[in-house]
C-alpha cells in the first residue's frame, strides 16, 4: 500500500508553454501533498504544500503564479508550470502521507523529468 | 540553523562488500530520522524510519543506527549488490513540524557498486 504515482514521467516542451504534472495517491486519501524540485546532483527542495480544498502554501522564493497547484480531490494534486523557461528544467517529485501513518512518513512519487527547450 | 550533513558525498565499493554511510544533524527538537534510497531518475523510496527511542532498525541488508545524544545516524549496507547503486538521502523532522514536507533533507551520498 501507500503508492504515489505521477504523470507524465517525462515531458519536453517549448519555452513559453505551460505544463501540467499530476500526482495521485493510488490507495489512500491524502489531504496534504508536497511538491519538490530536484536539480542534478542536489537533494530535494520543497516547493509547496498542496492542501485539499484550500490554497497551497509556497516556500520562500517559489513564485505561486508560475507554479500553480490545485488539490481538487483527496487523491489528486496537480502542478502547472506556466510560461516555462529552460531554467525550469528539473526533476519534479511529489509526496504524500497516508492518514494511518506517522505524519512524517512520506511516500514519494516516481518523479517527472521536465525539459524546456 | 537546522541542518543535515551526509558523508561521504560519494562512495565506490566492490560488489559483495559492506559499507557505512553517515548522517549528522542539528535539527531540534528531534522527531524522527528517515533514510531513503533514490535510484537515478526515480523518486526516493523509504528504507527506515527511526524515532528518538530507537537505536537501530533493519530492513533486509540495510541497517540504520541512531544516536540521539550525539545527533548521528548511520546506514550500513551488508553484502552490497549492483542494484544498491543509488543516492541515499537522510531526512530529519522536528517535533514542531505538523507539516511533514518541512523536513530537513541531506544532500545524499551517491553509492556506486562495481562488479
Amino acid at each position: 500500500g501507500a503508492v504515489v504515482s505521477q504523470h507524465p514521467s517525462r515531458v519536453i516542451c517549448k519555452s513559453g508553454t505551460s505544463v501540467k504534472i499530476e500526482c495521485r495517491s493510488l490507495d489512500f486519501q491524502a489531504t496534504t501533498m508536497f511538491w519538490y524540485r530536484q536539480f542534478p546532483k542536489q537533494s530535494l527542495m520543497l516547493m509547496a504544500t498542496s492542501n485539499e480544498g484550500s490554497k497551497a502554501t509556497y516556500e520562500q522564493g517559489v513564485e505561486k503564479d508560475k507554479f500553480l497547484i490545485n488539490h481538487a480531490s483527496l487523491t489528486l494534486s496537480t502542478l502547472t508550470v506556466t510560461s516555462a523557461h529552460p531554467e525550469d528544467s528539473s526533476f519534479y517529485i511529489c509526496s504524500a502521507s497516508p492518514p494511518d501513518r506517522s505524519v512524517n512518513e512520506q511516500f514519494f512519487g516516481p518523479g517527472t523529468r521536465l525539459t524546456v527547450l | 540553523k537546522n541542518q543535515v550533513e551526509q558523508s561521504p558525498q560519494s562512495l565506490i565499493i566492490l560488489e559483495g562488500k559492506n559499507c557505512t554511510l553517515q548522517c549528522n544533524y542539528t535539527v531540534s527538537p528531534f522527531s524522527n530520522l528517515r533514510w531513503y534510497k533514490q535510484d537515478t531518475g526515480r523518486g526516493p523510496v523509504s528504507l527506515t524510519i527511526m524515532t528518538f527511542s530507537e537505536n537501530t532498525k533493519s530492513n533486509g541488508r540495510y541497517t540504520a543506527t541512531l544516536d540521539a545524544d550525539t545527533k548521528q545516524s548511520s546506514l550500513h549496507i551488508t553484502a552490497s549488490q549492483l542494484s544498491d547503486s543509488a543516492s541515499y538521502i537522510c531526512v530529519v523532522s522536528r517535533t514542531s513540524n505538523t507539516n511533514a514536507g518541512k523536513s530537513t533533507f541531506g544532500d545524499g551520498t551517491t553509492l556506486t557498486v562495481k562488479p
